[in-house]
């Protein structure tokens, strides 16, 4: 069965580094989105990301915050200056087109520790 | 207001047990879809059901069901005959819009302990 996958599993920064955490979607979807997950809290939208360019994007995902999809399987997330806060699990998405009951897939996550 | 509400932090059951979880959404839009994952200790978030706002008839996949009232703004998860392998964070989630491209917003979960 298709799955969405995400590397790496574990990240360790520090304040200031840049990551970037890399997702590669079911080959066959067409909307890719990012969540992330603080400990112990809920799973918050990051962005969607359709046809090459940002769908929508959430109050969290500020100038630091980029996506890509620099080929025709990986859709990445790139954090330019990590800080404290940016802790969290972070989980790519990936949905067919159309109306109705299409599901959101996930990936496995990434956690990501800034220190 | 929130979105999606889940009022119980956590919930036990005795094995083969049914047990229901509550989801109440709040939204205006007439074309939505219900959504419940589940979250095991290893992090993963693995889909369960879908409802959507003009299905007639209340969703099922295997022991899930979704009780859904349209009415009362509720779709609450039904697990039947529960296992020990369904110990886990459970995540009610609603799109708002016919759009599968819409985000999801989620609740802040549910954390179910089944007993032996």
């Amino acid at each position: 069965e298709p799955e969405v996958t995400q590397t790496p599993s574990h990240q360790v920064t520090q304040m200031g580094q840049e990551v970037i955490l890399r997702c590669v979607p079911i080959s066959n979807h067409l909307y890719f989105y990012w969540y992330r997950q603080i400990l112990g809290q809920k799973v918050e939208f990051l962005v969607s990301f359709y046809n090459n360019e940002i769908s929508e994007k959430s109050e969290i995902f500020d100038d630091q915050f980029s996506v890509e999809r620099p080929d025709g399987s990986n859709f990445t997330l790139k954090i330019r200056s990590t800080k404290l806060e940016d802790s969290a699990m972070y989980f790519c998405a990936s949905s067919e087109a159309g109306l109705g009951g299409k599901t959101q897939y996930f990936g496995p996550g990434t956690r990501l520790l800034v220190l | 207001a929130q979105k999606i509400t889940q009022t119980q932090p956590g919930m036990f059951v005795q094995e083969k047990e049914a047990v229901t979880l509550d989801c109440t959404y709040d939204t205006s839009d007439p074309s939505y879809g219900l959504f419940w994952y589940k979250q095991p200790s290893s992090g993963e978030m693995i889909f369960l059901i879908y409802q959507g706002s003009y299905d007639q008839q209340n969703a099922t996949e295997g022991r899930y069901s979704l009780n859904f009232q349209k009415a009362r703004k509720s779709a609450n998860l039904v697990i039947s005959a529960s296992q020990l392998g369904d110990s886990a964070m459970y995540f009610c989630a609603m799109r708002e819009g016919a759009d599968s491209s819409y985000k999801l917003i989620f609740g802040s979960g549910t954390r179910l302990l089944v007993r032996p």
